[in-house]
């Protein structure tokens, strides 16, 4: 595609739910990740793939997060049990590769959990 | 602690003036992304900066990187509604992974 597309744009749910979040970064692009912000504050670095592999998942708040890439283009993101302190903007980049100086970011899914 | 301030938070400044954005880092890093966000909307790409006094100019807008100060400067110059959004300064820190700025609300009064 022309650019990075996450689905769905806005996700309301419920506490103690499970959500994913998916990511369809720009063709080519080898290079992936996952950033989350909150209200009136820039991004916050979640985890980056390099191809299929989790090469930096250091900013996953805790257990309940994980993400995968399978197939090294498509990338999701699963939150377990979620809390209401995980709403935010859930916001995806890719690159073209990881050593790459630009990174092109989705729309985000504003995920809200009450 | 790897750290990365933007001041001022919020800036209301009228029409056709100029003004400044800094943006302070904590430690070396070979890279700087200024970014705009307009409301509810994604991260725009604005300029990337390699290189320790590179200067980077699109439209009104000015970008420079002093590696040594550990600072980097957005200039507006002659301020037009158009510019009216929030600008995020970030940096790489050596690695892959960005760390972003608190972001920089930018008003445009006519």
């Amino acid at each position: 595609g022309a650019g990075v597309s996450q689905t769905p744009s806005n996700k309301v749910t419920e506490k103690g739910k499970y959500v994913e979040l998916r990511c369809d970064p720009i063709s080519g692009h080898t290079a992936l990740y996952w950033y989350r912000q909150s209200l009136g504050q820039g991004p916050e670095f979640l985890i980056y793939f390099q191809g299929t592999g989790a090469a930096d998942d250091s900013g996953l708040p805790n257990d309940r997060f994980f993400a995968v890439r399978p197939e090294g283009s498509v990338s999701t993101l699963k939150i377990q049990r979620t809390e209401r302190g995980d709403s935010a903007v859930y916001l995806c980049a890719s690159s073209l590769t990881a050593s790459n100086t630009e990174a092109f970011f989705g729309q985000g899914t504003r995920l809200t959990v009450v | 602690e790897l750290k990365v301030e933007q001041n001022p938070l919020f800036l209301s400044m009228q029409e056709g003036k100029n003004y400044t954005i800094y943006c302070n880092y904590s430690t070396t890093s070979d890279r700087l992304y200024w970014y705009r966000q307009d409301p509810g909307k994604s991260l725009e790409s604005l300029f990337v900066l390699l290189s320790n006094g590179a200067v980077k100019q699109e439209g009104r807008l000015m970008a420079s990187l002093d590696t040594k100060a550990r600072l980097s400067t957005l200039h507006i110059t002659a301020a037009v509604h158009d510019l009216s959004a929030t600008y995020f300064c970030a940096t790489n820190f050596g690695n892959e992974k960005l760390t972003f700025g608190t972001g920089t609300r930018l008003t445009i009064i006519p």
